[in-house]
C-alpha cells in the first residue's frame, strides 16, 4: 500500500491567492482527517470526515478555509484568500474504521504564504 | 492554559541512555492516550497506545498513564541514534478527536 498521499509537497504562494491541498487516503479507510502543524501551536485537527461526510469542522480557523471529500479516495483543503499566518505544514491522515485507533499520516504539504 | 502540555526540549542524550518523555493534561475525560513519533520532514506515526490508566510495554518502549495526576510518560530504554525524532503525545475522550502536545525533540548521539 502506498500510504496516504498528499500533493503538492511544497507550496509557495502570495497573500490573497487561492491554495488547494489534496489528499488520497489509504484505500478502504472510512475516516479522513486534516491537521495543521506549526511550531507555536503544534498539531491541530481542522476537520474530519467519516464515509465522505464532514463530522466535525470546529477546528477550521475561519471561513477562508473549506474542505471537501467528493469520494472515498480524494479530499481537498482550500484556503481562499490565503494569508501569511496560514503558513504551516498541513497533514492529512486516514483511519480504517471506528473500531481501530491508528491514524496514518501522509507526508504533509509545507505551505508558505508570502 | 492548553489542554495538553509537553516540554518542547530539545533533549539530548548519549546512546544507551534511558529517556523519559512526559505530558500533562487538564481534561479528566480523556481516556485514550497515544505517543506518536515524527521524523524530520515526515508525518507522525503511532508508536504506543494506551486506554485508560496503566502501563504498556513494547520492546524498548514503555508508556505509562496516571489519570489521577493527569500525567503520561514514555520511556525509551537503550536509546539509539535512530530514536532521534520529535515525540508527540496525543489524547482524547473519544478516538476521533485527538488533542496533541507540541512535541519534544529528542536527539540521541553516538
Amino acid at each position: 500500500d502506498a500510504g496516504v498521499i498528499q500533493s503538492p509537497r511544497h507550496e509557495v504562494t502570495e497573500m490573497g491567492q487561492e491554495v488547494t491541498l489534496r489528499c488520497k487516503p489509504i484505500s478502504g479507510h472510512d475516516y479522513l482527517f486534516w491537521y495543521r502543524q506549526t511550531m507555536m501551536r503544534g498539531l491541530e485537527l481542522l476537520i474530519y470526515f467519516n464515509n465522505n461526510v464532514p463530522i466535525d469542522d470546529s477546528g477550521m480557523p475561519e471561513d477562508r478555509f473549506s474542505a471537501k471529500m467528493p469520494n472515498a479516495s480524494f479530499s481537498t483543503l482550500k484556503i481562499q484568500p490565503s494569508e501569511p499566518r496560514d503558513s504551516a505544514v498541513y497533514f492529512c491522515a486516514s483511519r480504517m474504521d471506528a473500531a481501530t485507533d491508528t491514524q496514518y499520516f501522509g507526508p504533509g504539504t509545507r505551505l508558505t504564504v508570502l | 492554559q492548553k489542554e495538553v502540555e509537553q516540554d518542547p526540549g530539545p533533549l539530548s542524550v548519549p546512546e544507551g541512555a534511558i529517556v523519559s518523555l512526559n505530558c500533562t493534561y487538564s481534561n479528566s475525560a480523556f481516556q485514550y492516550f497515544m505517543w506518536y513519533r515524527q521524523y524530520s520532514r515526515k508525518g507522525p506515526e503511532l508508536l504506543m497506545y494506551t486506554y485508560s490508566s496503566g502501563n504498556k510495554e513494547d520492546g524498548r518502549f514503555t508508556a505509562q498513564v496516571d489519570k489521577s495526576s493527569k500525567y503520561i510518560s514514555l520511556f525509551i530504554r537503550d536509546s539509539q541514534p535512530s530514536d532521534s525524532a520529535t515525540y508527540l503525545c496525543a489524547m482524547s475522550q473519544y478516538t476521533d478527536k485527538l488533542i496533541f502536545g507540541t512535541g519534544t525533540r529528542l536527539q540521541v548521539f553516538p
